[in-house]
This record gives structure tokens, C-alpha cells and sequence, in this order.
């Protein structure tokens, strides 16, 4: 599994952008890019997950470098719910892989 | 989205019993289910894959007569933990895996609170 390293903590006010970084340099071509979310005491919530082209849904946008190395989850309005642990992981997409889970992001969103 | 649910939410047990804890896929048959553990303040710990009418696959380190896993039904699987010790008390989740557009997405239950007197 591609490593992914993550800054442990960020602030955001409410409203603005949500901008989460995360690193896999050493992600393989069949990886995918997947984030999830963690609201304390909750299970993971899947966000978004991506190849090389940037993608967008209701919840989030993704960007992925070029090179595969690095992306970037956007959360374009931030609110007090979005407060929660954010995980990056890189993995394959098939039915059987296994999420492995670092220490993820805590974003903390401020009034 | 799709809907995985867990039964029971919270849960307390004298030491030496055992808990069976119950995680469903509510809206989608799911092929493979995974459970995970964790400790507070910590990240989660994959403990096993289930697959529906197989085995479970275990992780390194977690015991497979300590932690029972049965995936009987698309719908169903289902964790026991047997002869329950403080040491056992956890956040224990399970996912499923969902297909969109060719990929997987795991979808995660709410979790159980497990508490061992």
C-alpha cells in the first residue's frame, strides 16, 4: 500500500475554503486517491475518490497533481459540521482492498 | 449514498462473556465486509475482511477464536467476540464495499461501543 503522510491539524473558518493536503508519492499507476471522514464517536464517511483527473461532488472537490504525488481535498464552504478527522488514503479499487487508515487530518472549523 | 448499520450502538459486558455485534448492508448486497477496531484517540485498525460464504481473512496479530466472523447472507456479517476481557473494550466498526462506476467505495456503520466490565 502507498504510503500517504498528512499534517496532523488545521483551522478553518466558517464559510471559507477547506483546503487538505496530502502526500503519496509513492502511490502505483492502478491506485486510486480516496478521502473519508471521521465526526467524533462516528463511523468513516466516504468523501470522494479519484485517478488523475480532478473530480467534484456534492461534498468535495479533488485535485491531483500531475504527477500523482500529492492532492488536495476542497471543501469549498466549510461549516461547524464538517469538523471531523480527514483521511487520505491511496489504494486499489477493487472489491476486496483494504483501507488502511494513518492519523488522517483533524480540521477543526471556527464561528 | 449507501446504508450500513450496526446493532447494537453501545454495548457493556461482564468479563468472560461474549458479544455478537451485527452490521448490515441496508440498500446493496455486499460481497466483502470489513471490520475494524479502535482504541481511543487512535485510527482504525483493520481486523479482518469477510467474505459472503468464505472465511474471514485475518490481520496479523488478531485472534481468530477470540474475534468470530460470519458473513452468512449479501446483507449480513456478523463479529462475536467470545470470552470478553476489559483489554477488548473498542469502537468496533464495519464497512462494506459498494460498486460506482467500475471502483469500490467502502461505506461505514455508525459503530459499536464496546464496553467490558
Amino acid at each position: 500500500d502507498a504510503k500517504t503522510t498528512q499534517p496532523p491539524s488545521m483551522d478553518c473558518a466558517e464559510g471559507r475554503a477547506a483546503n487538505l493536503p496530502c502526500n503519496h508519492s509513492t502511490i502505483s499507476g492502478n491506485e486510486y486517491v480516496y478521502w473519508y471522514r471521521q465526526i467524533h464517536s462516528q463511523g468513516p464517511q466516504y468523501i470522494i475518490h479519484g485517478l488523475k483527473n480532478n473530480e467534484t461532488n456534492e461534498m468535495a472537490s479533488l485535485i491531483i497533481t500531475e504527477d500523482r504525488k500529492s492532492s488536495t481535498l476542497i471543501l469549498p464552504h466549510a461549516t461547524l459540521r464538517d469538523t471531523a478527522v480527514y483521511y487520505c488514503i491511496a489504494e486499489g479499487g477493487g472489491s476486496n482492498y483494504k483501507l488502511t487508515f494513518g492519523k488522517g487530518t483533524l480540521l477543526t472549523v471556527n464561528p | 449514498g449507501a446504508v450500513v448499520s450496526q446493532h447494537p450502538s453501545r454495548v457493556i459486558c461482564k468479563s468472560g462473556t461474549s458479544v455478537k455485534i451485527e452490521c448490515r448492508s441496508l440498500d446493496f448486497q455486499a460481497t466483502t465486509m470489513f471490520w475494524y477496531r479502535q482504541f481511543p484517540k487512535k485510527s482504525l485498525m483493520l481486523m479482518a475482511t469477510s467474505n459472503e460464504g468464505s472465511k474471514a481473512t485475518y490481520e496479523q496479530g488478531v485472534e481468530k477464536d477470540k474475534f468470530l466472523i460470519n458473513h452468512a447472507s449479501l446483507t449480513l456479517s456478523t463479529l462475536t467476540v467470545t470470552s470478553a476481557h476489559p483489554e477488548d473494550s473498542s469502537f468496533y466498526i464495519c464497512s462494506a464495499t459498494h460498486p460506482a462506476g467500475g471502483v469500490y467505495e467502502q461505506y461505514f456503520g455508525p459503530g459499536t461501543r464496546l464496553t467490558v466490565t
